[in-house]
């Protein structure tokens, strides 16, 4: 069955600099989350999506950016990085509809290290 | 706002039972999800509850009090496998977001 696909699983970048990070969710899933994990901490939401619209916002910071294209995959985009940007990066997905399987998939994450 | 009080690390032994306790406030509850996260990878899905009562699912089962806000995740004939973190994550309403608490680290020993 196909996955929520990250991409790309590992990226190193220097302070200041930007990242963008991709996330395909499960075919037919039109709803997107992403999370960020960092060392020992329970993942944060930052920012979710329905139908290419955004749907709510947490803990997201003015320098990240994110947006749901046509075909629903999402992009987060990342500028100015700081050290404290380095965490694992988590895609969910979902269909948008009740039932008792409607739970998110995650996807393998993007682990970005910033030095 | 959603506040979630899980214990953050429990040992058990290799065979045995163990019990893993949430407990949740939230405004609009809508449904309550454990997740088994293994160190550097994805949260995996384990069960879902949305009724007060008691899903099982082979050697996982979840318990829920809606009027309590209280959950349990219940793991039997423990394998080295299960060392892993478990998340609590009750689902909001509206938003449907999930909220995770900061997870058990449960590690087994032989």
């Amino acid at each position: 069955a196909a996955g929520v696909i990250q991409s790309p699983r590992h990226l190193i970048k220097e302070k200041r600099e930007t990242a963008t990070l991709k996330c395909y969710p499960i075919p037919r899933h039109d709803t997107v989350y992403w999370y960020q994990q960092g060392p020992g901490q329970d993942p944060q939401f930052l920012i979710s999506f329905y139908e290419k619209m955004q749907s709510d916002k947490g803990s997201i910071p003015d320098r990240f950016s994110a947006q749901q294209f046509s075909d629903y995959h999402s992009e987060l985009n990342m500028s100015s990085l700081e050290l404290g940007d380095s965490a694992l990066y988590f895609c969910a997905s979902r269909p948008r509809v009740t039932g008792r399987n409607y739970g998110y998939t995650f996807g393998s994450g993007t682990r970005l290290t910033v030095v | 706002g959603q506040n979630i009080d899980q214990p953050t690390e429990m040992t058990a032994t290799e065979g045995a039972i163990v019990q893993i306790n949430c407990t949740y406030q939230t405004s609009g509850f809508n449904g309550l999800f454990w997740y088994q996260q293994h160190a550097g990878e994805a949260p995996t899905f384990l069960s879902y509850n949305v009724l007060d009562g008691l899903e099982e699912k082979g050697r996982f089962s979840s318990f829920l009090s809606r009027s309590k806000g209280y959950s349990y995740l219940l793991l039997k004939e423990l394998q080295m496998k299960d060392s892993a973190s478990y998340l609590c994550a009750p689902l909001n309403f509206g938003n449907e977001k999930l909220t995770f608490g900061t997870g058990t680290r449960l590690t087994i020993i032989p």
